[in-house]
């Protein structure tokens, strides 16, 4: 069965800093892999995915992401944060990129920034 | 790119009245639509799986008599939540496929029962 991990429920970063936000995944078969991000009230936006092909995914707002398949992790990492990064972000795995199974998500990182 | 529209995004009713959520695909056609709720401070959980034309897929421990979804179009599916109690009080989100190209995610409904 398909299960995401998130280890760190709150990280607390200063503005400019970098960022690196845990996702393990455990899925039997090839992993369609996305983040999320939300803001408080408001529904999700989908910040980057992986389907396919180069391991290290680039996203909207200078985000990134690495499909490591040997450490069933696909971490989100941002070089420098911005005040307007504090949000909850949630990682999810699919069973496929259709559409014909739904999402799983992980239990979410609620990211703060420090002035 | 595509929208997925949730309407309304609040709602408040009082208790045993029911309440519909409404779930649009403005610019795609979605063969499968997804409805979750999600409690304060917690992930999104999967109700049910919609699907245009057949009855919705329901996840366990969800009342498909008290949650009924229709997907009566392929740009449209609602979430009736059915006398609705205090308990029912939520964040309600839904999502449509893109079909290669990934999910979309309505902005999602807080309905509070009072």
């Amino acid at each position: 069965a398909q299960s995401v991990t998130q280890p760190d429920i709150h990280i607390t970063v200063s503005e400019g800093a970098s960022l690196e936000l845990r996702c393990n995944y455990s899925y039997g078969a090839t992993p369609y892999l996305f983040w999320y991000v939300q803001s408080p009230g408001q529904g999700l936006q989908l910040l980057l995915k992986y389907f396919s092909g180069d391991t290290l995914v680039q996203g909207i707002k200078g985000f990134e992401a690495e499909f490591k398949r040997s450490q069933s992790s696909f971490n989100l990492r941002k070089p420098s944060v911005h005040w307007s990064d504090a949000a909850e972000y949630f990682c999810a795995v699919g069973a496929g990129q259709t559409g014909a199974n739904n999402l799983f998500f992980g239990t979410g990182t609620r990211l703060t920034v420090i002035p | 790119g595509a929208v997925v529209s949730q309407h309304p995004s609040r709602v408040i009713c009082k208790s045993g009245t029911s309440v519909k959520i409404e779930c649009r695909s403005l610019d795609f056609q979605a063969t499968t639509m997804f409805w979750y709720r999600q409690f304060p401070k917690q992930s999104l959980m999967l109700m049910a799986t919609s699907n245009e034309g057949s009855k919705a897929t329901y996840e366990q421990g969800v009342e498909k008599d008290k949650f009924l979804i229709n997907h009566a179009s392929l740009t449209l599916s609602t979430l009736t939540v059915t006398s609705a109690h205090p308990e029912d009080s939520s964040f309600y989100i839904c999502s449509a496929s893109q079909g290669g190209h990934g999910y979309t995610f309505g902005s999602g409904t807080r309905l509070t029962v009072v």
